[in-house]
């Protein structure tokens, strides 16, 4: 089984602040890695797909990068609206695996 | 509008059954694969099963031989079967719309499922 390692844990940041969240995957899943975000009490929201493919209707501060078992997401420009836990998730295979997540939280 | 409700959840007994809906609106079930996804108190979220557009479906090691996931086209509508229910079980149930490749692309608010005597 795939598995994926999230860092750091927790992260605390200010408005404004270019944040970066790293995700590993114990083999190679090529780019089958989406992020999502999620907010207490409400259902996770897709950021990313493949890697790098932003979702429509997702702000353009957030981007991912990577390829392989190595992957990142990066907020460039912190909003109120982004303090949350975020997770990657890979697709490359059965059983599908999400990181232990990472919470943004405010400084 | 194009969305996923749960229903279902509520308290049961160690070694109780339940069963978890999800209807879908605004686009049919059985055109896309589904998936179920939990995430217990204070823990991170969890894959639980999935069932293909061809009917092929998969399990967590963890409830592989307790959970069977199905789906009934003409209510369009997809279902979790819980059985020998453990406290480990506990958690906000949610299904998520799949995309082809493997990603969720839409999420139902989510039902909370407490095991406990």
């Amino acid at each position: 089984d795939i598995q994926m390692t999230q860092s750091p844990s927790t992260l605390s940041a200010s408005v404004g602040d270019r944040v970066t969240i790293t995700c590993r995957a114990s083999q190679s899943i090529s780019s089958w890695l989406a992020w999502y975000q999620q907010k207490p009490g409400k259902a996770p929201n897709l950021l990313i797909y493949k890697a790098s493919s932003l979702e429509s209707g997702v702000p353009s501060r957030f981007s991912g990068s990577g390829s392989g078992t190595e992957f990142t997401l990066t907020i460039s420009s912190l909003q109120p609206d982004d303090f949350a836990t975020y997770y990657c998730q890979q697709y490359s295979g059965y059983p599908r695996a999400f990181g232990q997540g990472t919470k943004v939280e405010i400084k | 509008e194009v969305q996923l409700l749960e229903s279902g959840g509520g308290l049961v007994q160690p070694g109780g059954s339940l069963r978890l809906s999800c209807a879908a609106s605004g686009f049919t079930v059985s055109t896309y694969a589904m998936t179920w996804v939990r995430r217990a108190p204070g823990k991170g979220l969890e894959w639980v099963s999935a069932i293909g557009r061809g009917g092929n479906t998969y399990y967590a090691d963890s409830v592989k031989g307790r959970f069977t996931i199905s789906r009934d086209n003409s209510k369009n509508t997809l279902y979790l079967q819980m059985d020998s229910l453990s406290a480990e079980d506990t958690a906000v149930y949610y299904c998520a719309r799949t995309q082809p490749t493997g990603y969720f692309d839409l999420w139902g608010r989510g039902t909370l499922v407490t095991v406990s005597s």
